[in-house]
């Protein structure tokens, strides 16, 4: 069974950084780009950015850009997803997805609180 | 990179149908054959109903169908159905982006 598998609720400082991981279960990670998108809480979805495992290539919406860095590592079938200079606006899901030219399979969602 | 245009709201009878419009730009839905439509349930993750415009996953009821026009995308629910009372999200891509709609809540009567 394929499953994005993602890491536990955090709790982080303003101004600090929080790092999500992502890990594919069932299938090779270099399959598929992996993208990041978020949800504060009551708001809509909202897409960070996307990594390739392949070649490491990333692709940021502008708003994150400079503070956001997704990385993976083929040898544990991971993504993260690192994001710095955190604000009370930070404050969401973040969900990590597995795209094939749609996203056909997301994790369950990290809830990151910043306060 | 600008968020499409959904209503904030829809609502139908069960039996009824519901459709809900997603407007973006020559940049995105005008321009993209990759416009998906996303449901989802509180607390939960969300789940594809609709890709590629108006293609329909396994697994997925055919009570789902999408359809695009210009720079708006649609997707309808025929026979709306207790379950699919939810909020749902178009999304498209917008060359190597992705934008999102800003959500439909749509309530079941």
């Amino acid at each position: 069974q394929e499953e994005l598998v993602q890491s536990g609720a955090e709790m982080k400082k303003p101004g600090s950084s929080m790092k999500v991981s992502c890990k594919a279960s069932g299938y090779s990670l270099t399959r598929n780009h992996i993208h990041w998108v978020r949800q504060a809480p009551g708001q809509g979805l909202e897409w960070m950015g996307r990594v390739d495992p392949k070649t490491g290539g990333t692709k940021s919406a502008g708003k994150f850009q400079g503070r956001v860095t997704m990385t993976t590592d083929t040898s544990s079938n991971t993504a993260y997803m690192e994001l710095t200079r955190l604000t009370s606006d930070d404050t969401a899901i973040y969900f990590c997805a597995r795209e094939d030219w749609h996203f056909i399979l997301w994790g369950p969602g990290t809830l990151v609180t910043v306060s | 990179q600008s968020a499409l245009s959904q209503p904030p709201s829809a609502s139908g009878s069960a039996g009824q149908s519901v459709t809900i419009s997603c407007t973006g730009s020559s940049s995105d839905i005008g321009s993209s054959n990759y416009v998906s439509w996303y449901q989802q349930h509180p607390g939960k993750a969300p789940k594809v109903v609709i890709y590629e415009g108006n293609k329909r996953p396994s697994g997925v009821a055919d009570r789902f169908s999408g359809s695009k026009s210009g720079n708006t995308a649609s997707l309808t629910v025929s026979g709306l159905q207790p379950e699919d009372e939810a909020d749902y999200y178009c999304c498209s891509h917008a060359g190597a982006y992705r934008v999102f709609g800003g959500g439909t809540k749509v309530t079941v009567l």
